[in-house]
């Protein structure tokens, strides 16, 4: 079973459309990142969500964590081509070291 | 620049063939992890390091040994590559205490 599962796997939308990603647990998280990856490159992390109910925003994306803390949600309004790419969510287990990813959502914004 | 590096980016090597990929970071972190990405099997943990001289496995540890004599230093030695572990290899540091990872840009391995 996987820990983290997100959905969906492969969105395709057209320049100026919003979006929303989502990526689901039954197990309860003390933080829950986020990263983009493009193709070639390392990931890179866009935020850490870190209490329950918990709302960030970066430019036109939107970060949720469920209130549980079992879930999030990543938003984005307006997409543009330069969104494209690869996300994923991760936890980490601070006091033991595993990290697990979730197999990401690919994302492409045709212009 | 705070960076994590990983060399080589691209190796094509033959079964058997012992070889070493190596990644360096810069920003004085405690943690340091080595993933493999597939097709269809997204990002795995194979070792992580909590500190200096500190190692553990991860999920796919199988084939793959690491080390850590040094903070910012944290080699993965496949000692006898196999086919199966043809793939996308990715080092990261972040501090102990925190889930937040910065990754360097990869090393494609290819074992014929």
């Amino acid at each position: 079973t996987q820990l983290l599962e997100q959905s969906p796997q492969f969105l395709s939308i057209q320049e100026g459309e919003n979006l929303t990603v989502y990526c689901n647990s039954s197990s309860v998280f003390s933080s829950l990142q986020w990263y983009r990856q493009e193709p070639g490159e390392g990931p890179v992390l866009l935020v850490t969500v870190v209490t329950g109910g918990e709302v960030k925003k970066l430019k036109r994306l939107t970060f949720q964590f469920g209130d549980a803390r079992k879930d999030s949600s990543l938003h984005i309004t307006a997409a543009q081509p330069g969104d494209t790419g690869l996300y994923l969510c991760a936890v980490k287990n601070t006091n033991a070291g595993k990290s697990t990813f979730g197999d990401g959502t690919t994302l492409t914004v045709k212009p | 620049e705070a960076q994590v590096t990983q060399n080589p980016r691209y190796l094509i090597t033959v079964t058997g063939k012992k070889l070493t990929v190596t990644c360096s970071q810069n920003m004085n972190h405690e943690y340091m992890s080595w993933y493999r990405q597939d097709p269809g099997l997204g990002l795995r943990q194979i070792y992580y390091s909590m500190n200096v001289e500190v190692t553990d496995k991860g999920d796919v540890p199988e084939g793959y040994k690491v080390s850590r004599k040094e903070k910012r230093n944290f080699p993965l030695i496949l000692e006898s590559p196999s086919p199966n572990q043809t793939s996308l290899y990715f080092c990261a540091s972040g501090g102990r205490y925190t889930g937040e990872l910065f990754f360097g840009e990869g090393s494609r391995l290819t074992v014929l």
